[in-house]
């Protein structure tokens, strides 16, 4: 079964440092990985995903993410980070494309000024 | 740009009470999802639809729990019974025909049951 853990419930960085959120899967399968970020009192949005493509995947206001498959991980990083970047970030997985998505705990970020 | 809307944002019921969740999916999609996330817990999957009909559902998803496509813009999620640990943040989802699209999420309805 797949199933996502990503360390770290809060993480806390100051504005302009790295952000780093943790992401590691199960899959008994090649997965589809993806990064969604949830503000207060919205859905969820879509920050980027990878689907057995490249590896380093860019995704919306200056995230990326690296898929290493030795490490069963999908790390989440920003070089710098912006007030505006507080907010609640889940990993998910799906194993095959068009499946379900499972998903992480969420990891909340906060960004000290 | 197209966006997943859900009705109502917050709704309120007592246990026991039939309650409806409306979703309407990005026009074009295919595939519909409803998700839940209980407070301070992960958001859980609870069904898949496709080509009018459940694809896939989760051990959550009993039979208090049924969807519907009633045309061809909503998808409803009905809980026929409810119960205190149905509330819940529930998400509905959408993705079009392509196999490697995105899952667009709505913005949630929060439902308390007291």
């Amino acid at each position: 079964a797949q199933s996502v853990t990503q360390l770290g419930s809060h993480v806390s960085v100051s504005e302009g440092a790295l952000v780093l959120l943790r992401c590691n899967y199960s899959s008994s399968v090649p997965p589809y990985l993806f990064w969604y970020v949830q503000y207060p009192n919205q859905g969820l949005q879509l920050l980027l995903k990878y689907t057995s493509a490249a590896t380093l995947v860019k995704g919306i206001n200056g995230f990326e993410a690296e898929f290493k498959k030795s490490e069963t991980s999908f790390h989440l990083t920003k070089p710098s980070a912006h007030m505006s970047d507080a907010a609640e970030y889940f990993c998910a997985v799906s194993e095959v494309d068009g499946n379900k998505l499972v998903f992480g705990a969420g990891t909340i970020l906060r960004v000290k000024s | 740009e197209p966006e997943v809307t859900q009705t109502p944002s917050h709704q309120v019921t007592q246990m026991g009470q039939e309650v409806i969740l409306r979703c309407v999916p990005i026009s074009n999609h295919l595939y519909f999802y409803w998700y839940r996330q209980i407070l301070g817990q992960k958001v859980e999957f609870l069904v898949s639809f496709y080509n009018n009909e459940i694809s896939e559902k989760s051990e959550i998803f009993d039979d208090q729990f049924s969807v519907e496509r009633p045309d061809g813009s909503n998808f409803t999620l009905k809980i026929r019974s409810t119960k205190l640990e149905d509330s819940a943040m529930y998400f509905c989802a959408s993705k079009g025909r392509l196999s490697r699209e995105t899952q667009y999420f709505g913005p949630g309805t929060r439902l308390l049951v007291l």
